[in-house]
């Protein structure tokens, strides 16, 4: 089945614990991307992934490291997380090669940060 | 700059009603992409449909209709005779070209509609 999966799901933790939130797509994608979505700020991309060894920041990135070793994963750190963090991150996909594509999502991961 | 309005923060039906969920957008862009998600309550976005701005047709896919026009920069959906199980935060996204100047290929979403159908 083509999905877009992310590990954990639910993440309860505290103040400057560093973690690693995963995802991994199977549909052989090139643009890999990370959203936060926030009450009242709706959903805003963090980083994103043009392809394999290419990264760049969206519009939230403070806080965050990305990195694409390989295509099918594009894993989200938190080097020193803080409770403005505090929020339900989305990992998305898409075909890229130049054009806007259909970007699909993974299942959300909801972060506390105590 | 470019933005998407949901101004209909929350609609609330009866069950077997239809309900039309709008959504304007800006850009500046000749090219671009318009997309609706579905966000039930379980939490994740679902991929209803994509429409390119140079095609205009209307797409009817079971009970969803969508509604494409550029004069007046509008992206509405419709879904006819609502069901309890279309519950649901629904967003509108416009999406950036990719590998241009600047152009980040992200999802510019909307507040989104969140529609309560009642049984």
């Amino acid at each position: 089945e083509a999905q877009v999966t992310q590990n954990p799901r639910y993440l309860i933790t505290v103040t400057g614990k560093k973690l690693t939130v995963t995802c991994s797509q199977n549909m052989n994608h090139e643009y890999m991307s990370w959203y936060r979505q926030d009450p009242g700020l709706g959903l805003r991309q963090i980083y994103y992934s043009m392809n394999v060894e290419v990264t760049d920041k969206g519009d939230v990135p403070e806080g965050y490291k990305v990195s694409r070793k390989e295509k099918r994963n594009f894993p989200l750190i938190l080097e020193s997380p803080s409770p403005n963090q505090t929020s339900l991150y989305f990992c998305a996909s898409s075909l890229g090669q130049g054009y806007p594509d259909t970007q699909y999502f993974g299942p959300g991961t909801r972060l506390t940060v105590l | 700059a470019q933005k998407v309005t949901q101004a209909q923060t929350e609609i609330s039906v009866v069950e077997k009603e239809d309900v039309t969920l709008d959504c304007v957008y800006e850009t500046r862009d000749t090219t671009y992409y318009l997309f609706w998600y579905k966000q039930p309550p379980s939490g994740e976005l679902v991929f209803l449909i994509r429409r390119n701005s140079f095609d205009e047709q209307n797409e009817i896919s079971g009970r969803y209709s969508w509604n494409f026009q550029k004069s007046t920069s509008s992206f509405n959906f419709t879904i006819t005779a609502s069901q309890v199980v279309d519950s649901a935060v629904y967003f509108c996204a416009l999406s950036e070209a990719m590998g241009g100047s600047g152009n980040t290929g992200k999802l510019i979403f909307g507040q989104g509609t969140t529609l309560q159908v009642k049984p």
